[in-house]
């Protein structure tokens, strides 16, 4: 099945400072998500992207298919950008498959 | 909407017994996932139906887990027995039409513990 890589694992940060996330996958994909999963477990879609760029607010995505990656910028983090992000893709068999994540800790 | 009902949120029950999640997925969609979250396994597709079919039940692991999707709006997962090794967070998702390309919308999880 199709493999997904996220990097880096763990990250901490300052309140203010900027982040990159990146999600490599090793085959096509039809559908491409960054999930925020927060402290309480929650699991918040964030941005449906298969391709392109998007843009909400303090974070914006983008997603190059034809190189198989997607990367996941946070600019000025504040403490509640704490938790888990999730790259999720789905591949011809329509399964989601999730990468790892990235643990974010957004200090004060 | 509501979104993506599950229930019970948590749940501790000894070992043997058996453990039935419920889920209601968001309203006009299609497709119904359940996933399961642990430390070691990350987050695990484990069943998904389509129009209350199930089409790939690959990832249950192994007999004692049985899922169903009586109708559009209901489906259940049931562990029975339970084992300690279940213990997860069991996670219930729905999308709009079973085709590439749609948004996966998640319900806030069942924690599941067995003693």
């Amino acid at each position: 099945g199709i493999q997904v890589e996220q990097s880096p694992p763990d990250l901490i940060l300052q309140e203010g400072a900027n982040s990159t996330l990146r999600c490599n996958f090793s085959d096509s994909v039809n559908n491409l998500q960054w999930f925020h999963q927060n402290p309480w477990g929650q699991l918040i879609n964030l941005f449906y992207i298969p391709s392109g760029t998007k843009q909400n607010g303090r974070l914006s995505a983008t997603t190059v298919a034809t190189e198989r990656y997607s990367l996941l910028y946070i600019s000025s983090s504040q403490t509640t950008d704490s938790g888990v992000y999730f790259c999720a893709v789905e591949g011809s068999n329509y399964k989601l498959t999730f990468g790892k994540g990235t643990l974010l800790t957004v200090n004060p | 909407d509501a979104g993506v009902i599950q229930s019970p949120r948590h749940e501790v029950t000894e070992m043997g017994q058996e453990v039935t999640l419920r889920c209601k997925p968001i309203s006009g969609h299609n497709s119904l996932f359940w996933y399961r979250q642990t430390m070691m396994r990350g987050l695990e597709l484990l069943i998904y139906f389509n129009n209350n079919v199930p089409i790939d039940d690959s990832g249950m692991p192994e007999d004692r887990f049985s899922a169903k999707m009586p109708n559009a709006s209901f489906s259940t997962l049931k562990i029975q027995p339970s084992e300690p090794r279940d213990s997860a967070v069991y996670f219930c998702a729905s999308s709009l039409r079973w085709r590439p390309g749609n948004t996966i919308y998640f319900g806030e999880g069942s924690w599941l513990t067995v003693v």
